[in-house]
């Protein structure tokens, strides 16, 4: 099965410009996650979808980042206007919902790399 | 909140030796689950291996195996006959029961040495 999508892979832009990124997950996965991991740090998350509902987004910087997924499907998050210290991997997973084997398992596309200069 | 700790940055083994990486975490939470990642260089993170909190039992994943002590909250990782393929970013994650939401820790580079 083809595994999650992202693009692009690799983003330059400079203070604060926008950029969005966007994520295709596994056919079938209801649950999406939009995921930062600065470099050294472990990924911490943005925001979860549930279909397209959000079921937590407590650590979204709202001032400057959105994120959504219309259809349930393909999802977007975009930065607007970008500082220097959101240059980081942008990371999308998705997963199984809650009742279904391996719900628990996220699976990882490659990531976007952002640098603001 | 859920923290998750590992205190080892960076790891060099020989070529299939066996390390261990440890990972500690703090919860009050009594159904969880924890979780070892692997991030390839410039590749997609995958999982390694999963521990239900409430099974006794350590997991096992064909060279790779944990030591979960629930009351000390410590969830190391064992990686028997290490190959070069195994050099990575390692990364310890938890995950409260019944909520999908992944706390990570900083991550331990392994690197595996011909």
């Amino acid at each position: 099965e083809a595994g999650v999508a992202q693009s692009p892979r690799y983003k330059i832009i400079e203070k604060r410009q926008s950029v969005a990124f966007w994520c295709n997950p596994i056919s079938g996965h209801a649950t999406l996650y939009w995921y930062q991991q600065i470099l050294g740090q472990g990924p911490k998350l943005l925001i979860q979808f549930q279909n397209n509902g959000v079921v937590d987004d407590s650590q979204l910087p709202k001032d400057r980042f959105s994120a959504e997924r219309l259809k349930g499907v393909d999802s977007t998050l975009k930065i607007q206007p970008a500082k220097l210290e959101d240059s980081a991997v942008y990371l999308c997973a998705s997963s199984n919902p809650p009742g279904l084997v391996d719900y628990n398992e996220q699976f990882f596309g490659p990531g976007t790399r952002l640098t603001v200069l | 909140a859920q923290t998750v700790t590992q205190s080892q940055p960076e790891m060099s083994v020989q070529e299939a030796e066996t390390v261990t990486l440890s990972c500690t975490y703090d919860t009050s939470e009594s159904n969880y689950y924890l979780f070892w990642y692997k991030q390839p260089p410039s590749r997609q993170m995958i999982l390694v291996i999963r521990q239900e909190a409430y099974k006794q039992q350590n997991a096992t994943e064909n060279r790779f195996s944990v030591n979960f002590q629930k009351a000390a909250k410590s969830f190391s990782l064992k990686i028997s006959d290490s190959q070069l393929g195994d050099t990575a970013m390692y990364f310890c994650a938890f995950m409260n029961f019944g909520n999908e939401k992944l706390t990570f820790g900083t991550g331990t580079r392994l690197t595996i040495i011909p």
